[in-house]
């Protein structure tokens, strides 16, 4: 079955760039999404399709996808960006990596 | 606003069954695929059935194949997941989920606020 792989953990410092990656076999022929999921919340979805925006995500966030890693990238990190974030891709089965914990310093 | 709502959940003993429902509004639910997601306590997310818009197919997760089974009911705007033979490693936040149009179904775009299922003798 198909793998991805996230860092358990990213830190980043208040109003710097983040960057958090998921690893996958040939992950940029598949379409990435990504999702945030903040203490006892659901998630929501930031990005989908590799590097789109759903209504009402602000532009710092925004992703990109090639060859075997996928990466989502935050800009001007605030402290309200602290949160989970999961990338998912669909291989017959809605396939999700194991969560990256981002901390804003 | 568009919504999602389960519920359903509680305290099971193993083996037993228990059915999740999730009511879906301001949206035309009968034109979206949904999802069952579950994520056990401390866990990450994972995926574990879809039933196409119509109803016409349906997938599970190989975890549950065999024990979950995903239905809705288009004239009541109703997402159900009827799960049998539980064992303790069900035990999970359920969140139903609406499969986005704009990433061609396989991305989850309205999530609920989920529902706990425990599992425990």
């Amino acid at each position: 079955s198909y793998e991805l792989t996230q860092p358990l953990s990213v830190s980043v410092a208040l109003g710097q760039t983040a960057r958090i990656t998921c690893g996958g076999n040939n992950i940029g022929s598949k379409n990435v999404h990504w999702y945030q999921q903040k203490p006892g919340q659901a998630p929501v979805l930031v990005i989908y399709r590799d590097s789109n925006r759903p209504s009402g995500i602000p532009e710092r966030f925004s992703g990109s996808n090639s060859g075997n890693t996928a990466t989502l990238t935050i800009s001007r990190a605030q402290a309200g960006d602290e949160a989970d974030y999961y990338c998912q891709v669909w291989d017959s089965r809605r396939v999700f990596g194991g969560g990256t914990k981002l901390t804003v310093l | 606003q568009v919504q999602l709502v389960e519920s359903g959940g509680g305290v099971v003993q193993p083996g037993r069954s228990l059915r999740l429902s999730c009511a879906a509004s301001g949206f035309t639910f009968s034109s979206y695929g949904m999802h069952w997601v579950r994520q056990a306590p401390g866990k990450g997310l994972e995926w574990v059935a879809v039933i196409w818009y119509d109803g016409s197919n349906k997938y599970y997760a190989d975890s549950v194949k065999g024990r979950f089974t995903i239905s809705r009911d288009n004239s009541k705007n109703t997402l159900y997941l009827q799960m049998n033979s539980l064992r303790a490693e069900d035990t999970a936040v359920y969140y139903c989920a609406r499969g986005s149009i704009a990433a061609a179904g396989t991305a989850f775009d309205i999530w609920g606020q989920g529902t706990m299922v425990t599992v425990s003798s």
